[in-house]
C-alpha cells in the first residue's frame, strides 16, 4: 500500500518567514506529484505539478522540489503572508494506478501577524 | 474562469434516506471525480467517470453509486445513508483522466 506522509500536521510561523513543508512517500514509482492548497470549508486548488522527470517547479513565491530516490518532496514558501494560511496537501500519481491520486493528510499552516 | 459547482454546501439527512449530491462543471471536461475527505484519512476516491454513462469504482465505492447522464453533470448517490457516511464530499473535473485538476467547494454532509 502506497503511503504519503506530511509532517508536521500543523505549523504556525510569523509573517515574513520562509518555510518548508514536507511530503514523504514510500513508493518511488511515481508519474507526477502535485501540491494543493485548501482553504477552510473550500475545495482544493492546484499549486504546482512536478513530473517524474523533473526536480522542481516554481510559481511566484512557491517552489516545489522532488527527490524520488529519498522519497521526498518539499514545498518552499518565501516571505510568508497571512493569506498563505491554509492546509497544504501533496498528492502522488503512481505509475500503473490509472486515475487514482494518493493524497497526504496535509499540513495546516497559520501565518501570524 | 473554470468552475466546478456543487449544489449544496451543507446537507443534513437521516439514516436510511436516499441522498443525492450534484456536481456541475462548465469546462466541457470528459473526466469527473467524487472524493470524500475525513480527518486523518485524507481524500479518498469514491467513483470517477471518463465519459457520459461511463463510471469506474475508486477506492471506497461501497454504499455509493453515481450517475453521468450529461457531460457536465456527475451525481453521487447514497442509496441508504448511514452515519459513517458523514463527511466532506468533493467533486472534481479534469482534462486528464488520471488525476483531478479543478475542485468544487465541497458538500459537508451530516447523517443523523
Amino acid at each position: 500500500k502506497q503511503e504519503v506522509t506530511q509532517i508536521p500536521a500543523a505549523l504556525s510561523v510569523p509573517e515574513g518567514e520562509n518555510l518548508v513543508l514536507n511530503c514523504s512517500f514510500t513508493d518511488s514509482a511515481i508519474y507526477n506529484l502535485q501540491w494543493f492548497r485548501q482553504d477552510p470549508g473550500k475545495g482544493l486548488t492546484s499549486l504546482l505539478l512536478i513530473q517524474s522527470s523533473q526536480r522542481e517547479q516554481t510559481s511566484g513565491r512557491l517552489n516545489a522540489s522532488l527527490d524520488k530516490s529519498s522519497g521526498r518532496s518539499t514545498l518552499y514558501i518565501a516571505a510568508s503572508q497571512p493569506g498563505d494560511s491554509a492546509t497544504y496537501l501533496c498528492a502522488l500519481l503512481y505509475t500503473g494506478t490509472a486515475s487514482k491520486l494518493t493524497f497526504g493528510t496535509g499540513t495546516r499552516l497559520q501565518v501570524t501577524l | 474562469d473554470v468552475k466546478v459547482t456543487q449544489s449544496s454546501r451543507y446537507l443534513v439527512k437521516r439514516t436510511g434516506e436516499k441522498v443525492f449530491l450534484e456536481c456541475v462543471q462548465d469546462m466541457d471536461h470528459e473526466n469527473m471525480f467524487w472524493y470524500r475527505q475525513d480527518p486523518g484519512l485524507g481524500l479518498r476516491l469514491i467513483y470517477f467517470s471518463y465519459d457520459v454513462k461511463m463510471k469506474e469504482k475508486g477506492d471506497i465505492p461501497e454504499g455509493y453509486s453515481v450517475s453521468r447522464e450529461k457531460k457536465e453533470r456527475f451525481s453521487l448517490i447514497l442509496e441508504s445513508a448511514s452515519t459513517n457516511q458523514t463527511s466532506m464530499y468533493l467533486c472534481a473535473s479534469s482534462i486528464d483522466r488520471r488525476f483531478p485538476q479543478h475542485f468544487g467547494d465541497g458538500t459537508r454532509l451530516s447523517i443523523l
